[in-house]
């Protein structure tokens, strides 16, 4: 099956400046996550979405950030405006349901976009 | 809240060692935990989860409740273990539902 896909692979922006980020999940997936990964850290949860709803986005700044899955397929992560610590990687990943529509636990991720605000 | 402590961000061996990446974790119900690998120029993909009990590319991971542990380990490292380990927590209740919490991570390197 194809992966997680995100675009675009890297950004480069000035503060102040907006940028948004795509991502498209595995076919099928309901759940689709947002992460913030911020060099020497782990990925940061920013916001969850089961289908077209939100579950968690606590630890989204909402003053700046915001996110939308409209369909429940694929979703935008939009930074506006951006400030010089908003520079990270920015991950996708989502989970699944196996056959017997048990949901599995494992999250795949994209392979991140990485942001640098100058 | 629950938190994820990875107390070595490098970790360097030679290859044949025995290599061990320490995870500490806490949370208040019952926990479901995983490690997750990084190579170099690819993308995070699961490496093992304690529920399977299973053994993948020579590592294991026994949860210990009572240290509140999940140390990953290697009898015999091999130069292509070279990547960033992360530990992370799974949150299977409440509003966080599904949430995934990281530690910090552990660049391990394994030296020819």
């Amino acid at each position: 099956e194809a992966g997680v896909a995100q675009s675009p692979r890297y950004k480069i922006i000035e503060k102040r400046q907006s940028v948004a980020f795509w991502c498209n999940p595995i076919s099928g997936h309901a759940t689709l996550y947002w992460y913030q990964q911020i060099l020497g850290q782990g990925p940061k949860l920013l916001i969850q979405f089961q289908n077209n709803g939100v579950v968690d986005d606590s630890q989204l700044p909402k003053d700046r950030f915001s996110a939308e899955r409209l369909k429940g397929v694929d979703s935008t992560l939009k930074i506006q405006p951006a400030k010089l610590e908003d520079s990270a990687v920015y991950l996708c990943a989502s989970r699944g349901t196996d056959r017997q529509g048990m949901v599995y636990n494992e999250q795949f991720f994209g392979p991140g976009t990485r942001l640098t605000v100058l | 809240a629950q938190r994820v402590t990875q107390p070595e961000k490098l970790l360097s061996v030679f290859k044949g060692a025995p290599v061990e990446l320490k995870c500490n974790y806490s949370y208040s119900g019952s926990p479901e935990l995983f490690w997750y690998v990084q190579y170099s120029r690819q993308r995070l993909q699961l490496l093992l989860r304690h529920i399977s009990r299973e053994s993948i590319k020579g590592f294991t991971a026994d949860l210990n409740k009572g240290e509140t542990s999940f140390h990953l380990k290697k009898p015999f490292a091999q130069e292509e273990d070279s990547a960033m380990y992360y530990c992370a927590l799974y949150n299977a209740g409440g509003t966080s539902y599904g949430k995934l919490t990281f530690g910090q991570g552990t660049i391990l390197t394994v030296h020819p």
